[in-house]
């Protein structure tokens, strides 16, 4: 089993849309929740974080996290053409003291005009 | 503010070389990490330095090894070099205040290394 899941994709949608991305994780210790956006071509850029069980919200972007159920996900509103790129889930480690950052392998969006 | 700084961008070398990579972390940030990017693999956990010392490496052979400067900037060493190798090398750092719970990485561009 991954240690973090995602739906590769491509997740299609139309602009003004809300785009839904998820993510599984295995480790149950697992504490901060990640999502980074990658332009093709380009390196990733942290898009926000969660660390607590809800909703965080940050302009049209918005994560979810569940613990109980391991998944994090995250929504879109108001898709721009410009929203398309890989979305990366990342959750750090389980460990003794270790805080390296576990990658998904992405969910690529396209949102078409 | 100066971002993460890596180089080179593009290393061309065959197999059995060995490629060098070297990295600079913003101003401040004590902390590099290491990640491979194959083609459709996504971003694998390579090393992690902080202070000065690794922390934490990934599933990768011995052949890959790095060191952190006392400037705090890094470099990775990839020696006997494997068509496999092939892949994009990100850099990335983050700030010593943000403990455990926060490790807000920031990545640089990346250093595209092609074995022949």
């Amino acid at each position: 089993q991954k240690e973090v899941e995602q739906n590769s994709g491509p997740l299609s949608v139309p602009e003004g849309a809300i785009a839904s991305l998820n993510c599984t994780y295995s480790d149950r210790g697992s504490q901060s929740f990640f999502w980074y956006r990658q332009y093709s071509g380009k390196s990733p850029e942290l898009i926000m974080f969660i660390y607590s069980n809800g909703d965080k919200e940050d302009g049209r972007f918005t994560a979810q996290l569940n613990k109980a159920s391991q998944y994090v996900s995250l929504l879109i509103r108001d898709s721009q053409p410009s929203d398309s790129a890989t979305y990366l889930c990342a959750v750090t480690g389980m460990g003794m003291g270790t805080d390296k950052l576990i990658f998904g392998t992405g969910t690529r969006l396209q949102v078409f005009p | 503010e100066a971002g993460v700084t890596q180089s080179p961008t593009h290393l061309i070398k065959t197999r059995g070389q060995q490629a060098t990579l070297r990295c600079s972390p913003i101003s401040g940030h004590t902390s590099v990490y290491w990640y491979q990017q194959a083609l459709g693999l996504g971003l694998q956990f390579l090393l992690w330095y902080d202070e000065g010392e690794e922390r934490n490496r990934g599933n990768f052979p011995p052949r890959f090894s790095g060191r952190q400067f006392p400037n705090y900037s890094s470099e990775l060493n990839v020696n006997a070099l494997e068509l496999e190798d092939s892949a994009l090398y990100l850099c990335a750092s983050s700030s010593p205040g943000q403990g455990s719970g926060a490790n807000v990485l920031t990545f640089g561009a990346g250093s595209r290394l092609t074995v022949l």
